[in-house]
């Protein structure tokens, strides 16, 4: 078991450019969410999604697009990349009928926008 | 108003020290209480969790839970240098909302 998995694991873009970062799980967990960590803030919920096909928003889901379109896998998706995205994103899954220590985290993607 | 707020330190103590870690909470339905701990450039991993209030001890750590005055505690007994780490207080209402973060590094 690989649990969850990020790709890339950095990256440095330039400001207005696009990237998708593919988060990949592998314990058939229904549940999936995207989250960024900076200095001082924790981490933030993005968006997330409770099942293949759906996408809801979390805290902070401007400028940042999601797909669900494999149960296994959550596309995070940056159109037009701000300095302000600069930072390092976590994906997390966890099962629908879990409890609050059911949610596992990838080991990030960090990155930097120029 | 966040929902958790936590000091983000960072906190330096010598080997074998006791480390005191905080936060308070805004909502007073929140019932699940989690600490997660974050090594330098890994992602969170849970720790410990307490439903509803009172303390939960495992092994060298004890989490606590004030309900009265909306504060969680983290106690790291007996601490050791791979407890240097990033510990993050989240409240779990069918989400997770973490605090900031404390970075705690253990003196050998």
């Amino acid at each position: 078991n690989a649990g969850v998995t990020q790709t890339p694991k950095f990256r440095v873009l330039k400001t207005g450019q696009s990237m998708t970062l593919l988060c990949a799980q592998d314990m058939n967990h229904e549940y999936m969410y995207w989250y960024r960590q900076d200095p001082g803030m924790g981490l933030r919920l993005i968006h997330y999604s409770v099942g293949e096909g759906t996408t809801a928003k979390g805290e902070v889901p401007d400028g940042y697009n999601v797909s669900r379109l494999k149960k296994q896998n959550f596309l995070l998706g940056l159109e037009s990349a701000a300095p302000s995205q600069t930072s390092v994103y976590f994906c997390a899954s966890s099962p629908p009928s879990g409890g609050p220590d059911t949610q596992y985290f990838g080991p990030g993607t960090r990155l930097t926008v120029l | 108003q966040k929902e958790v707020e936590q000091d983000p330190g960072p906190l330096s103590v010598p080997e074998g020290a006791i480390v005191s870690l905080n936060c308070t909470y805004s909502n007073s339905a929140f019932q699940y209480f989690m600490w997660y701990r974050q090594y330098s450039r890994k992602g969170p991993e849970l720790l410990m969790y307490t439903y509803s209030s009172g303390n939960k001890e495992d092994g060298r750590f004890t989490a606590q839970v004030d309900k009265s005055s909306k504060y969680i505690s983290l106690f790291i007994r007996d601490s050791q240098p791979s407890d240097s780490a990033t510990y993050l207080c989240a409240i779990y209402d069918y989400k997770l909302s973490f605090g900031a973060g404390t970075t705690v590094t253990v003196r050998a």
